[in-house]
């Protein structure tokens, strides 16, 4: 089945550096990958949707320039939180839609748990 | 976005079926519905999706009626592995996740 990793699976950090998280996508090529945040028991928040080779589209509330999204590739994606701190400590999750597969289903990576000391 | 909604928490015996319900009242008529697990602190597991005829694989089966209003995943033989919070999404433009149901699956 499709596959998607991300990288690193967790990273602390101290505050006011920045952080860098990487989502592949391994057997296919996706066109449009999505970046999600998930705080303790809470549901998972869609942040943007990136696609290939174009700006990122943010959610309401998500600023963009703190949450650099870069799709440079059909099969990578990357997530860099700037000037982090400790509130942006959450699991972040990517997903990567198989435009092959029916109803363009999206598919998770295992997500990376950022802690913002 | 065509909101779901789904009981905050069920309980199952092992061994059991797990029926697990989602109201889509919204969906339009080429949405697709997907069902996806988390287990504690990991990615999203993708169980089944269907749009109109009821749909099974290796891990679940999906009824959904025919009016497409709701729909329920089936779990045949829970296991204590499939505890775990169970969201239903109505695919539009991206998949907006709902607190889904969290299923615990009990010895």
């Amino acid at each position: 089945g499709a596959v998607v990793s991300q990288h690193p699976s967790w990273v602390i950090c101290k505050s006011g550096t920045s952080v860098k998280i990487e989502c592949r996508s391994l057997d296919f090529q996706a066109t449009t990958m999505f970046w999600y945040r998930q705080f303790p028991k809470q549901s998972l928040m869609l942040m943007a949707t990136s696609n290939e080779g174009s700006k990122a589209t943010y959610e309401q509330g998500v600023e963009k320039d703190k949450f650099l999204i870069n799709h440079a590739s059909l099969t990578l994606s990357t997530l860099t939180v700037t000037s982090a701190h400790p509130e942006d400590s959450s699991f972040y999750i990517c997903s990567a839609r198989d435009l092959s597969g029916r109803g363009g289903e999206q598919f998770f990576g295992p997500g990376t748990r950022l802690t913002v000391l | 976005d065509a909101k779901t909604t789904q009981p905050t928490s069920m309980d199952c015996a092992e061994g059991r079926a797990a029926n697990l319900p989602c109201n889509h009242s919204t969906i339009s008529g080429n949405e697709y519905v997907y069902w996806y697990r988390q287990i504690h602190s990991q990615g999203p597991q993708y169980i089944i999706h269907g749009l109109k005829n009821n749909e099974t694989n290796e891990m679940a089966s999906l009824i959904i009626t025919e009016d497409r209003k709701s729909s329920t995943l089936i779990l045949p033989h829970a296991t204590l592995r499939d505890t775990a919070v169970y969201y239903c999404i109505v695919l539009r433009n991206d998949m907006r996740f709902g607190a889904g149901t969290r299923l615990t699956v009990k010895p």
